[in-house]
C-alpha cells in the first residue's frame, strides 16, 4: 500500500498565525519530503529527511520549519508567512537514500494553502 | 547539476488516439526516471518508471522509452480515453534522495 497521508487539506492562514502541515507514511520508508508547487508548475523541493536527520535544505525562508518526529512523521510549521506562499505543499517520502538506482518516491495529496 | 526538458507543454488529443510525450535530460549519470500524473486538485501518482539498464516497459495502455544515448525518454499513451486527461511530469534522478521534474505536460482527451 503505498500511501502518504497529510493534512489538512486546505488551510487558510493570516500572516501572523502559526500553524503546521502534518504528514505520515507507514511503508517503512526512511526518507520523507516537502516539495512546495504553484499551479502549473512541477513540485519544488524544499526539505529531504534521511533516517529521521535533515539532509537536504533548499536554501527555504525560516519561516517553513521542518520536523521529522519519527520515521513516519513529518511536519511543516509554518510562521509569519506571506501570500505569495499560498500554494500546494506536497509530502513524499521513498525507501531513502541507500535505495541505489532510483529511489521511487510517493507524493501525498497535498495541502493546499492560502496566506491572506 | 541536471536538467529536464519536456515537451509539448500542452497536447491535445482525439479520444482513442495516441499520446507521446518526451523528456530530455542532461546528466549522463542519471539512471531513473518516474513519470507522474497530476489530476486537477491531486498529488501527483506515480504511473510508471524505468532504470537505466532497460530500454522500454509497458503497463497495458502505457510505454515509456529510454534512449541512453540520446539522454531522451518518452511516455507513450495508446487507447486515451477522457479520464487520462491530466497534468503529466517526468523526473530524473541520478540516485539517492534528488530528483529533477520537467516543466510538465497538459494532456486534454477530447471525447
Amino acid at each position: 500500500d503505498t500511501e502518504v497521508t497529510q493534512t489538512p487539506k486546505h488551510l487558510v492562514m493570516g500572516m501572523t498565525n502559526k500553524k503546521s502541515l502534518k504528514c505520515e507514511q507507514h511503508m517503512g520508508h526512511r526518507a520523507m519530503y516537502w516539495y512546495k508547487q504553484k499551479a502549473k508548475k512541477p513540485p519544488e523541493l524544499m526539505f529531504v529527511y534521511s533516517y529521521e536527520k535533515l539532509s537536504i535544505n533548499e536554501s527555504v525562508p525560516s519561516r517553513f520549519s521542518p520536523e521529522c518526529p519519527n520515521s513516519s512523521l513529518l511536519n511543516l510549521h509554518l510562521h509569519a508567512l506571506q501570500p505569495e506562499d499560498s500554494a500546494l505543499y506536497l509530502c513524499a517520502s521513498s525507501q531513502g537514500p541507500q535505495g541505489g538506482s532510483g529511489n521511487t518516491i510517493y507524493f501525498g495529496e497535498g495541502s493546499w494553502l492560502t496566506v491572506v | 547539476g541536471e536538467n529536464v526538458e519536456q515537451h509539448p507543454s500542452t497536447l491535445s488529443v482525439q479520444e482513442g488516439d495516441s499520446a507521446v510525450i518526451k523528456c530530455t535530460y542532461s546528466d549522463s549519470a542519471s539512471n531513473y526516471f518516474p513519470w507522474y500524473k497530476q489530476e486537477l486538485g491531486k498529488g501527483p501518482q506515480l504511473i510508471i518508471d524505468i532504470r537505466s539498464n532497460v530500454g522500454e516497459k509497458k503497463d497495458q495502455r502505457i510505454a515509456v522509452t529510454l534512449n541512453k544515448t540520446a539522454k531522451h525518454f518518452s511516455l507513450h499513451i495508446t487507447e486515451t480515453q477522457p479520464e487520462d486527461s491530466a497534468v503529466y511530469f517526468c523526473a530524473a534522478s541520478i540516485g539517492g534522495n534528488q530528483f529533477y521534474f520537467g516543466t510538465g505536460t497538459s494532456l486534454t482527451v477530447i471525447p
